[in-house]
């Protein structure tokens, strides 16, 4: 069955510079979520799609922003990066038509290493 | 947010039973208690969910207590990939409902099984 995919899976960044992840949802899939994991630590939610609107958002710093596109895929726009921003980075799916129907579908994860 | 107390760590040894407590002692009437596992190097995993009565599905039970103030994760026959943190989560469907409820999950500090050949 089809996964989550997200891209790329390990990125390198130095600090100031921005980074661009992208996640493309499991087809049929219009609900997409973000979560940041540091080094040994539990996942975090960042923020979260339907529709394309942004419907909950959590810890996430006002130098991420994140969109989903027409075709439910989303991105995640890091700017001015920081040493403290290397983390995991998943990326969650779900039919979001009925709240009743949790399951969220993670992907693999990206790796971004701020140096 | 109601919250979830779990133990640190666990340990077992394979293909025996494991029960993997949770404390919510604030939880709401309509909280569910959702499970779910993260594997090494791996994204979390949906385990199991439930309300009030106790739950069976392929990979686990559920058992939660009459006043709701605690569940306990069952694996009837733990394995070596069972080895993974495991997360107790409360969550409101009603939250954010009229936005098709995307409300993120929000973990704590879950469960770290230790399975023992």
């Amino acid at each position: 069955a089809a996964g989550v995919i997200q891209s790329p899976r390990h990125l390198i960044k130095e600090k100031r510079e921005t980074a661009t992840l992208k996640c493309y949802p499991i087809p049929r899939h219009d609900t997409v979520y973000w979560y940041q994991q540091g080094p040994g630590q539990d996942p975090q939610f960042l923020i979260s799609f339907y529709e394309k609107m942004q419907s909950d958002k959590g810890s996430i710093p006002d130098r991420f922003s994140a969109q989903q596109f027409s075709d439910y895929h989303s991105e995640l726009n890091m700017s001015s990066l920081e040493l403290g921003d290397s983390a995991l980075y998943f990326c969650a799916s779900r039919l979001g038509t009925d709240p009743r129907d949790y399951e969220q579908y993670f992907g693999p994860g990206t790796r971004l290493t701020v140096t | 947010d109601a919250k979830t107390t779990q133990p640190n760590s666990m340990e077992s040894n394979e293909e025996e039973p494991v029960h993997l407590p949770c404390n919510h002692s604030t939880i709401s009437g309509t909280d569910y208690i959702h499970w779910y596992r993260q594997l090494p190097s791996q994204g979390p995993e949906y385990v199991i969910h439930g309300l009030t009565s106790n739950v069976n599905n392929r990979m686990a039970s559920l058992a939660i207590a009459e006043d709701r103030k605690s569940s306990t994760l069952i694996l009837h026959r733990a394995t070596l990939r069972d080895a993974a943190v495991y997360y107790c989560i409360l969550r409101d469907p009603l939250r954010l409902s009229s936005g098709g409820g995307a409300d993120g999950l929000t973990f704590g500090k879950g469960t770290h099984l230790i399975i023992q050949p």
